[in-house]
């Protein structure tokens, strides 16, 4: 069965450092991949999407992630961080009817 | 930009009621959605509709939940009578059309809670 693993719960970094969110699936054929965001009290924002061609995607806010196959790893970055990406993050894989499976998600601190 | 609405944004229900929970998809979209959140968990995939119908449904899409949509508008999620671990966030999402390139927009979700 399809899975989406966010290994980090939590992750701590200080504002302008570069941050790493790690998502690794399990999927038989290509994937489908989606990162999303949530801030406390707000919905899903979707900040970007792999479907095919070019491994390395860009997204809104200055996020890219990039898809390697032989490791099953959807990994989300931004080289620097701004005190208003705390929020948690979400990784998800498209199955059966397009339904999202989710990661646990990892909730990002930025410290001043 | 288009969005989808859910409301209301928090319900209070005793255990044992119905509730019902709205959501307004955006307008030129076919497909829907809803997941939950209970507090402190992962996002979860409760039941996807196209067409009318139930395309697919998760275990915890019981006998308790329905969907519908009453109108051209509007998308309701249904809980005959409510338990306490009924608690939690709903979201509601949709989709332009096929694809599993197409992305799911998400409202900003009904937090319910179940006295």
């Amino acid at each position: 069965a399809q899975s989406v693993t966010q290994p980090d719960i939590h992750i701590t970094v200080s504002e302008g450092a570069s941050l790493e969110l790690r998502c690794n699936y399990s999927y038989g054929a290509t994937p489908y991949l989606f990162w999303y965001v949530q801030s406390p009290g707000q919905g899903l924002q979707l900040l970007l999407k792999y479907f095919s061609g070019d491994t390395l995607v860009q997204g809104i806010k200055g996020f890219e992630a990039e898809f390697k196959r032989s490791q099953s790893s959807f990994n989300l970055r931004k080289p620097s961080v701004h005190w208003s990406d705390a929020a948690e993050y979400f990784c998800a894989v498209v199955s059966g009817t397009y339904k999202y499976i989710f990661g646990t998600g990892t909730r990002l601190k930025v410290l001043a | 930009e288009p969005e989808v609405t859910q409301t209301p944004s928090h319900q209070v229900t005793q255990m044992g009621q119905e509730v019902i929970l709205r959501c307004v998809p955006i307008s030129n979209h076919l497909y829907f959605y809803w997941y939950r959140q209970i507090l402190g968990q992962k996002v979860e995939f409760l039941v996807s509709f196209y067409n009318n119908e139930i395309s697919e449904k998760s275990e915890i899409f019981d006998d308790q939940f329905s969907v519908e949509r009453p109108d051209g508008s509007n998308f309701t999620l249904k809980i005959r009578s409510t338990k306490l671990e009924d608690s939690a966030m709903y979201f509601c999402a949709s989709r332009r059309d096929r694809g599993g390139n197409q992305p799911q927009h998400f409202g900003d979700g009904t937090r319910l809670s179940i006295l």
